[in-house]
């Protein structure tokens, strides 16, 4: 059965550094997204990203962060400047993409962000 | 803007026993509902959705769950849990729009006693 696989699976960094968590969607699905998870707590959109460009993006969202389809296949975040509040659970996921009905999205099993 | 509750962050039950997990959102217009199940250290796997139509729906794994619109809930239920259901199920709503975002409840861990 196809899925969502993420890389790497923990990251440790040290604050002000950037990372970059990467996310292999399933091959013929076409919205990709992300979402985190704070230890805790709810897990929280992030990003959509279709044809090439950001559908929607939340609050926490903000300009540390990117999302980058670089290939046919990856789909990549990156946080430019790492802050200890950073770290949490990083979800990648897809979706197909059909106007009339929202598909379901598929995750991935996360990697583990911690900043120190 | 869309909100989740899940009203109960922790139940036990006991293997064999029925389980009814609560999930009431807040959406203007009719939602796209998810459950999700979480093991420990894996990612999100999809339960059962609801677009439209038939208000029970199945799942995998034995679960179904009723939409209520009268109620705005959609509560997940198994006739007879099994250990290996212990973990953390997430109710979410969808919104058809540009970003097909999902707003996630809080979860409820799901403990079996044997």
């Amino acid at each position: 059965e196809p899925e969502v696989t993420q890389t790497p699976s923990h990251q440790v960094t040290q604050m002000g550094q950037e990372v970059i968590l990467r996310c292999v969607p399933i091959s013929n699905h076409l919205y990709f997204y992300w979402y985190r998870q704070i230890l805790g707590q709810k897990v929280e959109f992030l990003v959509s990203f279709y044809n090439n460009e950001i559908s929607e993006k939340s609050e926490i969202f903000d300009d540390q962060f990117s999302v980058e389809r670089p290939d046919g296949s990856n789909f990549t975040l990156k946080i430019r400047s790492t802050k200890l509040e950073d770290s949490a659970m990083y979800f990648c996921a897809s979706s197909e993409s059909q106007l009339a009905t929202p598909y379901e999205q598929y995750f991935g099993p996360g990697t583990r962000l911690t900043v120190t | 803007a869309q909100s989740v509750t899940q009203p109960d962050i922790h139940i036990t039950v006991s293997e064999g026993a029925s389980l009814e997990l609560r999930c009431n959102y807040s959406y203007g217009a009719t939602p796209y509902l998810f459950w999700y199940v979480q093991s420990p250290g894996q990612g999100l796997q999809l339960l059962l959705k609801y677009f439209s139509g038939d208000t029970l729906v199945q799942g995998i794994k034995g679960f179904e769950a009723e939409f209520k619109r009268s109620q705005s809930s959609f509560n997940l239920r198994k006739p007879s849990v099994h250990w290996s259901d212990a973990a953390e199920y997430f109710c979410a709503v969808g919104v058809h729009n540009a970003g097909n975002m999902l707003t996630f409840g809080g979860g409820t861990r799901l403990m079996v006693k044997p």
